[in-house]
């Protein structure tokens, strides 16, 4: 079965523009989770979704915003980019059902903000 | 809100001996710890998980013990070999939402051949 997909790897912005990250969950699973990687600030959770409903969102600023379809693809948006938005975003899967905890991460979306 | 501090920030170990990384938790609530190991270009990968009615659990070479009164969890890696070398994150449920976990800052974890 496929794994969590994210599109695209790789990415290059300049600062004050905007950027649409894409994750694919696996097959099944309803709940996606953003985190954001950094060396300096490690693993940070950003947002979950679960049909289609924010459930929790972390200590973000406002520019960072996501949805969820119907088909439980998400969808992440990081508006008016600074350079600190540098950063691997991932995209993390599960089932979404209380205290399962697994999550499947995809292998993420390397942001550059210059 | 729920920190997790992880120790060492690195740890390097000789092929065949054991490893053991440790972390602690603040929120006396918090009912899940998973520990992830990230490769290099990839996500993290599950590789072990603990909840908060268990002492301990093995699988294989790989171990995580939870001392809840002291609120401290620890993975240990016995026999280790060169594929073992990664990152190493343990993480934390809180006891306000299963929907999120708090990571600790990471373990590179080096196995000279």
């Amino acid at each position: 079965k496929a794994g969590v997909t994210q599109t695209p790897r790789y990415l290059i912005k300049t600062r004050g523009q905007q950027v649409t990250l894409s994750c694919s969950p696996i097959s099944g699973h309803r709940s996606v989770s953003w985190y954001q990687q950094t060396p300096g600030q490690g693993l940070q959770f950003l947002f979950e979704y679960f049909s289609e409903t924010q459930r929790n969102k972390g200590n973000f600023p406002g520019r960072f915003s996501g949805r969820q379809f119907s088909n439980s693809r998400s969808e992440m948006n990081v508006s008016t980019l600074e350079l600190g938005d540098s950063a691997l975003y991932l995209c993390a899967s599960s089932l979404g059902t209380r205290n399962t905890g697994e999550l499947f991460f995809g292998e993420g979306s390397r942001l550059t903000v210059l | 809100g729920e920190n997790v501090e992880q120790h060492p920030s690195t740890l390097s170990v000789q092929e065949g001996d054991s490893a053991v990384i440790k972390c602690t938790y603040s929120d006396s609530a918090s009912n899940y710890f998973p520990w992830y190991k990230q490769e290099l270009g990839k996500g993290p990968q599950l590789i072990i998980d603990i909840r908060s009615n268990v002492g301990e659990k093995k699988d294989q070479r790989i171990a995580v013990t939870l001392n809840k009164t002291a609120k401290h969890f620890s993975l240990h890696i016995t026999e280790t070999q060169p594929e073992d070398s990664a990152v190493y994150f343990c993480a934390a449920v809180p006891g306000d939402s299963s929907y999120k976990l708090i990571f600790g800052s990471g373990t590179r974890l080096l196995v000279r051949p």
